[in-house]
């Protein structure tokens, strides 16, 4: 087991840029969240998938962003049209279905917007 | 809906003195409560968690933490402090009954030990 793992760890980017980034969850969690955390801030939940379904996305933070989950493996999460608000940690978290309240978050990907 | 708020964005102590680190919670049910810490560009690793079993939770690097209903609290503490856990910390809540169970999380303490 080697744990979340997310990529890229970091990523600069310029203002109306897409992005793209990729979270691998424990191999044998059902299910996958996403998180952003702004500078001073604590992590605020995006949206989470169980297996390939996103079960809640009304968090999403604007329709620039969207994520999947297409296989039930992997996850990415996209943002169109970056803007400098956008620049944050962007952290991934998976669980079990059984034990959801035993998150393993990953390393996050941070993401600057120039 | 819930909430916690985290007391003292910013704590020092002296090594090897006591660690108490603050969080109050809203929550219309029972909740779940976590501490996790942060290293300086890192995620987020679980310290400890109350799921509604014992209301003293002891967790990893000698922390502990008292779920006290009456308060609404959720205090994490540690006898004697290490230069190693210099770091932010950050308290969390989520319920059973909250079938995604999304963590709802405090904006963090950042803790500073000196020598």
């Amino acid at each position: 087991d080697t744990g979340v793992s997310q990529d890229p760890r970091h990523k600069i980017t310029k203002r109306g840029q897409n992005v793209t980034f990729r979270c691998d969850p424990i191999s044998e969690h059902n299910r996958l969240y996403w998180y952003r955390q702004t500078l001073g801030q604590g992590p605020e939940f995006l949206t989470y998938f169980q297996n390939e379904a996103q079960l809640e996305k009304s968090r999403l933070l604007s329709n620039r962003f969207s994520a999947e989950r297409p296989k039930g493996s992997f996850s990415t999460l996209e943002i169109q049209r970056t803007e400098q608000g956008d620049s944050a940690m962007y952290l991934c978290a998976s669980s079990l279905e059984s034990r959801t309240y035993e998150q393993y978050f990953g390393p996050g990907t941070r993401l600057t917007v120039t | 809906a819930q909430s916690v708020t985290q007391l003292g964005s910013h704590v020092s102590v002296s090594e090897g003195a006591l660690v108490l680190l603050r969080c109050n919670y809203s929550s219309s049910v029972p909740p779940y409560l976590f501490w996790y810490v942060q290293y300086p560009n890192q995620g987020l690793q679980l310290l400890l968690k109350y799921t509604s079993a014992a209301t003293l939770v002891k967790g990893i690097n000698g922390f502990e933490a008292e779920f006290k209903k009456s308060e609404t609290s959720f205090h994490l503490t540690k006898p004697s402090a290490h230069m190693s856990d210099a770091a932010e910390y950050f308290c969390a809540v989520t319920d059973a009954t909250n079938t995604g169970n999304q963590f709802y999380f405090g904006t963090g303490t950042s803790l500073t030990v000196i020598p």
